[in-house]
């Protein structure tokens, strides 16, 4: 089946710095791929999604990656802020309407 | 836009006692809801696809008699965890999506802790 995986697992960067997250997906027949930010006992909240026709999407400070050739896709955070500290999931599916499968998450602090 | 209301946010009960939980799509009409069980500091497991008005597809090794999911209508979805023991006990999450080409929306969970 499906398996994405997700690194790293813990990233601590300085306020203002960049934070990249990477995932690898195996199903080659993926393409849709969402990014999804949890806060503490907070549910996940979509950030950013690419699907498999578009190469790169930005929105803002966050960015998100896709080379499909490698299966693989990264969520880039520029000038990161405090209140970016939070677990990032990405996630890969076979289209929006179809299942989801996580990644491991990656704990995200960003030191003020 | 694109609200899931989840409810309760936190449940304490004794063992053998059922637990229901609801999940809503507030500003638009879920055709798919979905049910994740999340350990802590875990990814999240998909426990089952609801579609309204038909039964749900749960994932291998969840147990449809234990976990009973409703989605009585295009706004709502329930879990029903039966006889709930310690080992149940866990973060339980709902995502809902609309028709159409769109994405997953996530509630904010429920913590479930049996005594």
């Amino acid at each position: 089946g499906e398996n994405v995986e997700q690194h790293p697992s813990t990233l601590s960067v300085q306020e203002g710095d960049s934070a990249v997250i990477k995932c690898t997906y195996s199903d080659s027949a993926s393409n849709y791929f969402p990014w999804y930010k949890q806060e503490l006992g907070k549910g996940p909240q979509l950030i950013i999604d690419i699907r498999s026709n578009v190469g790169e999407k930005k929105d803002q400070r966050i960015a998100v990656t896709l080379n499909k050739t490698a299966k693989h896709f990264s969520l880039h955070i520029t000038e990161t802020q405090p209140e970016d500290s939070a677990v990032y999931f990405c996630a890969a599916s076979r289209d929006s309407s179809y299942k989801l499968i996580f990644g491991s998450g990656t704990r995200l602090l960003v030191r003020p | 836009g694109a609200v899931v209301s989840q409810h309760p946010s936190r449940v304490i009960c004794k063992s053998g006692t059922s637990v229901k939980i609801e999940c809503r799509s507030l500003d638009f009409q879920a055709t798919t809801m979905f049910w994740y069980r999340q350990f802590p500091k875990k990814s999240l497991m998909l426990m089952a696809t609801s579609n309204e008005g038909s039964k749900a597809t749960y994932e291998q090794g969840v147990e449809k008699d234990k976990f009973l999911i409703n989605h009585a209508s295009l706004t709502l979805s329930t879990l029903t965890v039966t006889s709930a023991h310690p080992e149940d006990s866990s973060f339980y999450i709902c995502s809902a999506r609309a028709t159409g080409d769109q994405p997953q929306h996530f509630g904010d969970g429920t913590r479930l802790s049996i005594l």
